[in-house]
C-alpha cells in the first residue's frame, strides 16, 4: 500500500541556519503531496502542497519539489528561525478519501 | 469564519468503557476526516463521513464507529476501549467538490487517556 518515510527527529539547528527535512513516497497512482506542521498544542496546518510531478510548493520560506523519478519531496528553508520549532509531517494523498503520514520531524531551532 | 472544533479536549477513560468525541466543522464543508495520532506517531485515517455516509475507511476495527448529522458536524464513537486507544484524536473538514484534492482542515484535537 501507500506509504511516507521520512527523517527521523530531532532536527537541531541554530537560527538562521539552513534546513532540510527528506521525505520519501510510495504510491500506486499519482498522489498529491503535501508538508505539514504542528506547532505545540495545536492541530495539523498546511504548509505547502505539490499536485503532480516537477511542482514546487512554497509557503512561508519553505519549499519542496514534487520528484516523481526519486519519489520524493523534500523540505527546504533557507535560514529558519526560532518560531519555526514545530513538528513536521509529510503525507501524500491520492483521492480525495484520505491523508497518509509519515511518523514526523521534530525541528528544533535555538538562538 | 469559525474553524473546526472539537470537544472535549482532553478525557481520561478505563479500559473496556466507551467514549464519543465531537467535531464540528468549518463553515461550509460538507465532509469530515477522523484520525489517530498516538505518540510520537503521525496520524492515521479512521474513517470519512460525506453527506451523513461513510465514504472511506482505514484499519481500524468496527469498534470504532462514527456519526455525521444534517449540520455536518460529527461524532466518533469508540467501544469497549483498550490501553493502546490512548492517543491524540483529530478531526478534519473540507468541502468535497468532484475532481481535484480539497483541503483538509484540522481541529487542535482530543487527548484520551485509557487506564
Amino acid at each position: 500500500g501507500d506509504s511516507v518515510t521520512q527523517m527521523e527527529g530531532p532536527v537541531t539547528l541554530s537560527e538562521e541556519a539552513f534546513l532540510t527535512i527528506n521525505c520519501t513516497y510510495t504510491a500506486t497512482g499519482y498522489p498529491s503531496l503535501f508538508w505539514y506542521v504542528q506547532y505545540p498544542g495545536e492541530g495539523l496546518q498546511l504548509l505547502l502542497k505539490a499536485t503532480k510531478a516537477d511542482d514546487k510548493g512554497s509557503n512561508k520560506g519553505f519549499e519542496a519539489t514534487y520528484r516523481k523519478e526519486t519519489t520524493s519531496f523534500h523540505l527546504e528553508k533557507g535560514s529558519v528561525q526560532v518560531s519555526d520549532s514545530a513538528v513536521y509531517f509529510c503525507a501524500l494523498s491520492e483521492g480525495t478519501d484520505k491523508l497518509i503520514f509519515g511518523t514526523g520531524t521534530r525541528l528544533q531551532v535555538f538562538p | 469564519e469559525t474553524g473546526v472544533t472539537q470537544s472535549p479536549t482532553h478525557l481520561i477513560k478505563t479500559r473496556g468503557q466507551q467514549v464519543t468525541l465531537r467535531c464540528s466543522s468549518q463553515s461550509g464543508h460538507n465532509t469530515v476526516s477522523w484520525y489517530q495520532q498516538a505518540l510520537g506517531q503521525g496520524p492515521q485515517f479512521i474513517f470519512q463521513y460525506y453527506r451523513e455516509e461513510e465514504n472511506g475507511r482505514g484499519n481500524f476495527p468496527p469498534r470504532f464507529s462514527g456519526l455525521q448529522f444534517p449540520n455536518y458536524s460529527s461524532e466518533l464513537n469508540v467501544n469497549a476501549l483498550e490501553l493502546d486507544d490512548s492517543a491524540l484524536y483529530l478531526c478534519a473538514s473540507s468541502l468535497t467538490t468532484s475532481g481535484a484534492y480539497n483541503e483538509q482542515f484540522f481541529g487542535p484535537g482530543t487527548r484520551l487517556t485509557v487506564l
